[in-house]
């Protein structure tokens, strides 16, 4: 069964730095998918940016971007510029482009971030 | 705007009396799901919905029921709540492609008492 971790409970920035989160997987499967997920105070949970496996190339969402090493199963989110609106907690989650039917997301235990002033 | 609508966004109720939290989308999307977010054990699958009449079982379902009578609407039912069942909870539709994000609903904060 495949399975998320992300290793940083909590993680702090000062505005207008950059910060990385960490993500990393395990899996048998080629053919996967793997989100970031942004959750603010508000709980709506929101998409931060996407990657396809078979991609090499590293998914870019303005000032979000991951690093994504297939071979190492890592996935890490890197917040560029951090704002006051980068504060919430972050989840990274795979899904199986094999699953069947279900288009279920296995997802990590999150990471809290804050955003110092 | 494109949007997954669920409530209540809040509900205290009593063991043992049924509920429905309402989800409802207007995005055309095939794929509609349940889950529930508690402390420690992140966001775990209740029940999914490929299409109109056609549901099946996540990875928690015992306590809960779906249906799915309308391409629009997937309901989340609880005949008798038990205070295990208090939790986040959150809808989520997407396009049939596996490569699709979730949009998700804003949650249902369900208390069991």
């Amino acid at each position: 069964a495949q399975t998320v971790t992300q290793s940083q409970p909590e993680m702090s920035v000062q505005e207008a730095e950059t910060v990385t989160l960490s993500c990393t997987y395990d899996t048998s499967e080629s053919d996967y998918y793997l989100f970031w997920y942004k959750q603010p105070p508000s709980r709506q949970m929101i998409l931060v940016i996407r990657q396809e496996a078979y991609k090499q190339q590293n998914a870019t969402e303005n000032r979000f971007s991951v690093n994504f090493q297939k071979a190492a199963k890592s996935f890490s989110l890197k917040i560029s510029d951090s704002q006051l609106g980068d504060a919430a907690m972050y989840f990274c989650a795979y899904r199986s482009a094999n699953a069947g039917n279900n288009r279920k997301l296995i997802w990590g235990l999150g990471t809290s971030l804050a955003v110092n002033p | 705007e494109a949007q997954v609508t669920q409530n209540p966004r809040y509900l205290i109720t009593v063991t043992g009396k049924k509920l429905t939290v309402t989800c409802s989308q207007n995005m055309n999307h095939e794929y509609m799901s349940w889950y529930r977010q508690d402390p420690g054990l992140g966001l775990r699958q209740i029940y999914y919905s490929m299409n109109v009449e056609v549901t099946d079982k996540g990875d928690v379902p015992e306590g809960y029921k779906v249906s799915r009578k309308e391409k629009r609407n997937f309901p989340l039912i609880l005949e008798s709540p038990s205070p295990n069942q208090t939790s986040l909870y959150f809808c989520a539709s997407s396009f049939q492609g596996a490569n699709y994000g979730y949009t998700f609903g804003s949650g249902t904060r369900l208390t069991v008492v």
